[in-house]
């Protein structure tokens, strides 16, 4: 069965500094995955996928994403973080059928 | 906005009731997905059809059923409503392929008093 783990339950990041979110994966086979961003009383929007390719995937809002197969890890980071990144993130692999197991969602906290 | 249209957006009932959740998915979607997010599990799969037929089982309770109609439209039936249940529901739907993402309503969020 696939797992993730997202080690931080929250990450604190000044306005305008770079921001890692981080992920680690389990998963038999090739892993698919994702970065889910959910903003209060809304549901989760895509950020970014990897499936195969470049291990640096680039995606919505600045985001961009670094596979590491040695490793399992797929981090979420961005250059410079904004006001209005502040919100829960969550990373998650595809299984068996298509579902999508998520790991436990990191809240990002960016300060002005 | 997703496209992916949930109804009601939020539920209040008592313990032992029954519930219907609704979901429409994104405009060409053959598959919808159903996720239940709580504090205590966080999110969990609970079920997927893709054009009509059950195509995958995850942590659904016997007390919890759905369906997907022939317009594509979705429905997650919750019977013997427990204070456990209650929890933000949420559909996705995708095309259908295993490499496109699941797009997501804005849930539905089920109290149960």
């Amino acid at each position: 069965a696939q797992s993730v783990a997202q080690p931080e339950d929250q990450v604190n990041v000044a306005e305008g500094n770079p921001l890692t979110v981080k992920c680690t994966y389990s998963v038999s086979g090739n892993p698919y995955l994702f970065w889910y961003v959910q903003y209060p009383n809304r549901g989760l929007q895509f950020l970014l996928k990897y499936i195969t390719g470049d291990n640096l995937v680039k995606g919505s809002y600045g985001f961009e994403a670094e596979f590491n197969k040695s490793q399992t890890s797929f981090h979420l980071k961005k250059p410079s973080a904004l006001v209005s990144d502040s919100a829960l993130y969550f990373c998650a692999v595809r299984g068996a059928g298509n579902m999508l197991t998520f790991g436990g969602g990191t809240r990002l906290m960016v300060k002005p | 906005d997703s496209g992916v249209t949930q109804t009601p957006k939020h539920l209040i009932t008592a313990t032992g009731q029954r519930v219907t959740l609704r979901c429409s998915p994104r405009s060409g979607d053959l598959s919808v997905y159903w996720y239940q997010q709580s504090l205590d599990q966080g999110l969990q799969f609970l079920i997927q059809y893709y054009n009509g037929e059950e195509r995958a089982k995850g942590n659904i309770l016997e007390r919890f059923s759905a369906q997907q109609f022939p317009d594509l439209h979705s429905e997650l039936n919750l019977s013997s409503l427990e204070l456990g249940d209650s929890a933000l529901y949420f559909c996705a739907s995708s095309p259908g392929g295993s490499n496109q993402p699941q797009h997501f309503g804005d849930g539905t969020r089920l109290s149960i008093l």
